[in-house]
This record gives structure tokens, C-alpha cells and sequence, in this order.
């Protein structure tokens, strides 16, 4: 099974802040992976698929990087309403696996 | 407007049943792959299980933790998906989501709608 190791598991930051979440594969994925957010009671909803494509509806300071074993979810500037857990996930190969979450928390 | 409305979660001793649905809208249902994924309280997220669309035969993909007591099925005649879920253990206790694959058929498809999610607890 491919494991994916997301850091940090937890982020305190401050509106405005820039906030960076890495994604490592145990092998590689080349670019199927996806990411999520998801606030308390709520499913899961999609950012970025493709490691880099912005999902239709989701606002532009998001973004995603990288290929292979190692990926970047980057908020350029947080907003209060970007305060939940991140998730990544890859789509390469069955079993499909998450990694283990990022919460983002206010400061 | 894509709508994934779960039913069937509740409370159920150890080694029993239960069969959760997901009912689809705004969306052309037959053509998506659709997944199970579920999450234990306060924990992240766990991938249960595929089933792909008829042209591929709606085949089938389990987690290893469910292979063997869990079944999943769809009937695109009523734009549902089924989960059953047999001999049903304690640490099956979680929220179960149905998700669609964001694009037709797509074998490397994200998971691009999600229902609201419904609750299992198995416990005696």
C-alpha cells in the first residue's frame, strides 16, 4: 500500500499568513493526487486534483505542486474561512489512500 | 445542482448488518465511478471501496480492513449506491460518505462530490 505522509499535523497561523502543507508518498504517484478540505461536520471537499489543478469554485490562493513523491498544498494568504483540516489523498494505485490530515488553526 | 444523500446508518450490535444508500442527483450518475469513504470519530479519512461504471463492468475495489464482509452495488436505474456491510465490527463505527469521481469513467479520477454522510455505531 502507498502511504502518505502529510506535515505538519497541526499549523496555528494568523489571517494573511502564507501556509504550506507537504505531502510525501511512500512511491511514487507521478501527479494523481488530490487534495481536501474539510471542516468540523462537514464532508470533504475538493481543492486540487492532478497535484495542480485548481477545482472549479475554489478561490485562486490555493494551489498544489509537485510529482512523483513529494507535493505542496500552498494558501498564499489564509482567510478565516480557510481555518479546517487538509487532506491529501493519492488516486495512483488501489488501495486508494489518505494521508493523515493537517488542521489549521487560528493564532 | 449535484446532490449525494446517504440513509441507512444507525446503531448495530457486533457481527450484525446493516446496508447504507446513497441516492445521486444533478449529475449523470451511470457514466461515474463512485467510492465509499469513511471516517471513525475524531480520526481522518479512510478509502472503503470502488465500483466502476457499466462499461467496465462495475467492477470492484475493497480496502483490505472490509474485503470480504462488505458489499458495494449500484442500481443506475434509480441513480443509487448501496454499501452492505456484514459481520460488522466495533472499529467499523464511523461516518460513511459516498463520493463521486469527478470525471466520467475516469480511472485517475478525485473524488469531486460528496454526500453529507451517515453514521454507523456498532456497539453492544
Amino acid at each position: 500500500d502507498i502511504q502518505l505522509t502529510q506535515s505538519p499535523s497541526f499549523l496555528s497561523a494568523s489571517v494573511g499568513d502564507r501556509a504550506t502543507i507537504t505531502c510525501r508518498a511512500s512511491q511514487d504517484i507521478s501527479s494523481n493526487l488530490a487534495w481536501y478540505q474539510q471542516k468540523p461536520g462537514k464532508a470533504p471537499q475538493l481543492l486540487i486534483y492532478a497535484a495542480s489543478t485548481l477545482q472549479s469554485g475554489v478561490p485562486s490562493r490555493f494551489s498544489g505542486s509537485g510529482s512523483g513523491t513529494e507535493f505542496t498544498l500552498t494558501i498564499s494568504s489564509l482567510q478565516p474561512e480557510d481555518f479546517a483540516t487538509y487532506y491529501c489523498q493519492q488516486i495512483n494505485s488501489y488501495p486508494l489512500t489518505f494521508g493523515g490530515g493537517t488542521k489549521v488553526e487560528i493564532k | 445542482e449535484v446532490q449525494l444523500v446517504e440513509s441507512g446508518g444507525g446503531l448495530v450490535q457486533p457481527g450484525g448488518s446493516l446496508r447504507l444508500s446513497c441516492a445521486a442527483s444533478g449529475f449523470t450518475f451511470s457514466d461515474h465511478y463512485m467510492d465509499w469513504v469513511r471516517q471513525a470519530p475524531g480520526e481522518g479519512l479512510e478509502w472503503v471501496g470502488r465500483i466502476r461504471n457499466k462499461a467496465n463492468s462495475y467492477t470492484t475495489q475493497y480496502a483490505a480492513s472490509v474485503k470480504g464482509r462488505f458489499t458495494i452495488s449500484r442500481d443506475d436505474s434509480k441513480n443509487s449506491l448501496y454499501l452492505q456491510m456484514d459481520s460488522l465490527k466495533t472499529e467499523d463505527t464511523a461516518v460513511y460518505y459516498c463520493a463521486g469521481v469527478l470525471s466520467p469513467g475516469a480511472r485517475y479520477g478525485p473524488f469531486g462530490y460528496w454526500g453529507q454522510g451517515t453514521l454507523v455505531s456498532v456497539s453492544s
